[in-house]
């Protein structure tokens, strides 16, 4: 079976200040992983995904991920966050065909 | 959101009565999927379908039912089986296998049942 973790239900950051919202996994086999954005009352959107090579994925609105084998983790990180950024973010794996398994999601508070 | 449709938006049924959720796509993909997501909880799929006129169960298909006789197409049906059907439900397409293609999600649809 396979399962995600993100550990911190709110993250709190100042505007311009780096952001980092965790998430780990647990899989047999190959990971594939996935983080998406939602807004309120809204669909998820898709940020960005690692399926093999270079650890570090550069995704959407200059979001990026880093991949880590060792400590299966695929946290999400911005070097400047803004007030628009302030939304909840789900990490996602998949290892079994098209089937992902969702994390229970993280809201990210952006403060002027 | 793009290229995902999902109506109504917000859906109000009493207890008892069976109401049936449309979700429509434009990108081509062969998968089609339905989730689930409550307050403060991660996403919880119910039915998938790979293919047209295949659909298979997720993890919480009791108490919803689905069809698949077009590509483009994928409507969900709460039924009055369902115990606690007032939620917030999420369309989703992607590409086929075998690769893992990233998830298309419609903006949802809000069912309140009273």
């Amino acid at each position: 079976a396979q399962s995600v973790a993100q550990p911190e239900d709110q993250v709190n950051v100042a505007e311009g200040n780096p952001l980092t919202v965790k998430c780990t996994y647990s899989v047999s086999g190959n990971p594939y992983l996935f983080w998406y954005v939602q807004y309120p009352n809204r669909g998820l959107q898709f940020l960005l995904k690692y399926i093999t090579g270079d650890n570090l994925v550069k995704g959407s609105y200059g979001f990026e991920a880093e991949f880590n084998k060792s400590q299966t983790s695929f946290h999400l990180k911005k070097p400047s966050a803004l007030v628009s950024d302030s939304a909840l973010y789900f990490c996602a794996v998949n290892n079994a065909g098209n089937m992902l398994t969702f994390g229970g999601g993280t809201r990210l508070m952006v403060k002027p | 959101d793009g290229g995902i449709t999902q109506s109504p938006k917000y859906l109000f049924r009493k207890e008892g009565q069976n109401v049936t959720l449309s979700c429509e796509q434009n990108l081509n993909h062969d998968a089609m999927y339905w989730y689930r997501q409550d307050p403060g909880q991660g996403l919880r799929l119910i039915y998938y379908s790979q293919i047209v006129n295949d659909f298979q169960k997720g993890d919480i298909a009791e108490g919803y039912s689905v069809s698949r006789e077009k590509k483009e197409s994928f409507p969900l049906t709460v039924t009055s089986a369902q115990k606690n059907p007032t939620a917030f439900y999420l369309c989703a397409s992607s590409r086929g296998q075998p690769l893992p293609y990233e998830q298309y999600f419609g903006p949802g649809t809000r069912l309140t049942v009273t």
